[in-house]
């Protein structure tokens, strides 16, 4: 079983949906990331956070450190959302460097 | 700035060949990663490296090679390669201030997308 989990791993939607992507871990960590791959493959870093919530524009990113879950949510979702949403954690155990999970394939359409 | 920069783009190789994929970054980071992506899979870490002359394997450094011989530069070595290779390849970078434990987002290049027939 991996350590990240992702879910669901492909979400189609329609424009203005409200949307949400789920991250499940079982390790302990130290932070947790959520990161958006283009659909030209490059990838960027939208959220890191240890607790709590974090909102950037129409996204937020929510974290239960005791459910060892993360949610991923975008309102009044846009095609241009269409992206590999990957969620991954840094592991108490190993400083810096991430775990991925698989990615959440999303599609907007208008 | 340019922020973390992978070349080549696009690769072809035939087996047992050799290259080296570049990755330069100008934001001083401390810190450097190379990950290879395989489809339907997660970021695999090959190498990481925390500092100039430093480096480490990840999870799968089977088959690679690395050094990082200045801040900027950590480039990736395949000296035989063979289909398993066959990946998208991205190179990060952070900056880690106040011990090992104080985590930063990752920077990350385009990728290289290599082929190996």
């Amino acid at each position: 079983k991996n350590e990240v989990e992702q879910s669901p791993q492909n979400l189609t939607a329609q424009e203005g949906e409200f949307i949400t992507i789920n991250c499940s871990y079982s390790v302990g960590i130290s932070a947790l990331h959520w990161l958006q791959q283009h659909p030209g493959g490059g990838i960027v870093s939208l959220f890191m956070l240890s607790s709590g919530k974090k909102k950037h524009g129409r996204l937020i990113a929510t974290i239960n450190i005791q459910e060892k879950h993360s949610s991923l949510h975008i309102t009044a979702s846009h095609p241009r959302d269409s992206a590999v949403y990957i969620c991954a954690v840094s592991k108490e155990t190993s400083g810096s460097r991430l775990t991925f999970g698989e990615g959440t394939q999303l599609t907007v359409n208008p | 700035n340019a922020g973390v920069t992978q070349t080549p783009k696009f690769r072809i190789l035939k087996i047992g060949q050799s290259m080296t994929l570049q990755c330069t970054q100008d934001m001083n980071h401390n810190y450097m990663y190379w990950y290879r992506q395989d489809p339907g899979m997660g970021l695999k870490l090959i190498y990481y490296s925390v500092g100039a002359g430093i480096t480490d394997k990840g999870e799968v450094p089977n088959g690679y090679n690395v050094s990082r011989s200045t801040t900027e530069d950590f480039p990736l070595r395949l000296e035989l390669a063979a289909p398993s290779q066959t990946s998208v390849y991205f190179c990060a970078s952070s900056y880690l201030r106040g011990g090992i434990y104080s985590n930063q987002p990752q920077h990350f290049g385009d990728g290289t997308r290599l082929s190996i027939l």
